[in-house]
């Protein structure tokens, strides 16, 4: 799987958007973009996913660029509750292969 | 749907004690199941993969005889810590597989302290 590139850390006023930013310059033409996240002493949270396509759920949208080396994972409305660690993930879909965690985004929002 | 519970959610126990973690896919059959874990301000690390009805692969570096892992269903896994020690307190997080579709799924972790 594609390694990927997080900053350490971002703040985020409460009710602004928060842009997290994941760069995976290797990435294959198979692999796609996964994005969780893992509040403090919790499991990791799936939120999203995509190929080449924008992608939006209730949670987040995804926007992945045209040459899809990076992409950046929007929380439109950041709550105290997005407080959280953000994983960037990139594996092949369909993969057997088991989730491998980088050092992800300390996303903190502020008040 | 695709909901993961692990038991305990914490526990504290005594050096040289073994303590059993279970994972427990409610919603769905797991093939594999997966062990992680994670220490403060870290991130989570693969300690093995748990096949049902085969023995578990321990990533290196894992002590298979001190994290003994057992997938005897579809929807259960366990992890028994033995002979615990203080430097074996950490989060241990299961994740289960979707036999069909492959997403994997997170449990909500158990804190183990060992004193």
């Amino acid at each position: 799987d594609a390694k990927t590139t997080q900053p350490p850390s971002m703040d985020c006023a409460e009710g602004r958007a928060a842009n997290l930013p994941c760069n995976h310059s290797t990435i294959s033409g198979n692999e796609y973009v996964y994005w969780y996240r893992q509040i403090h002493s919790q499991g990791p949270q799936y939120i999203i996913h995509g190929l080449k396509n924008n992608e939006t759920n209730e949670m987040a949208s995804l926007i992945i660029t045209e040459d899809r080396k990076s992409s950046t994972l929007i929380l439109p409305h950041a709550t105290l509750r997005d407080t959280a660690v953000y994983y960037c993930i990139v594996r092949v879909g369909g993969s057997a292969r088991q989730l491998t965690f980088g050092s992800g985004t300390q996303l903190t929002v502020l008040p | 749907g695709a909901v993961v519970s692990q038991h305990p959610s914490w526990v504290i126990c005594k050096s040289g004690t073994s303590v059993k973690i279970e994972c427990r896919s409610l919603d769905f059959q797991a093939t594999t199941m997966f062990w992680y874990r994670q220490f403060p301000k870290q991130s989570l690390m693969l300690m093995a993969t748990s096949n049902e009805g085969s023995k578990a692969t321990y990533e290196q570096g894992v002590e298979k005889d001190k994290f003994l892992i057992n997938h005897a269903s579809l929807t259960l896994s366990t992890l028994t810590v033995t002979s615990a020690h203080p430097e074996d307190s950490s989060f241990y997080i299961c994740s289960a597989r979707v036999t069909s579709t492959y997403e994997q799924y997170f449990g909500p972790g158990t804190r183990l302290t060992v004193t």
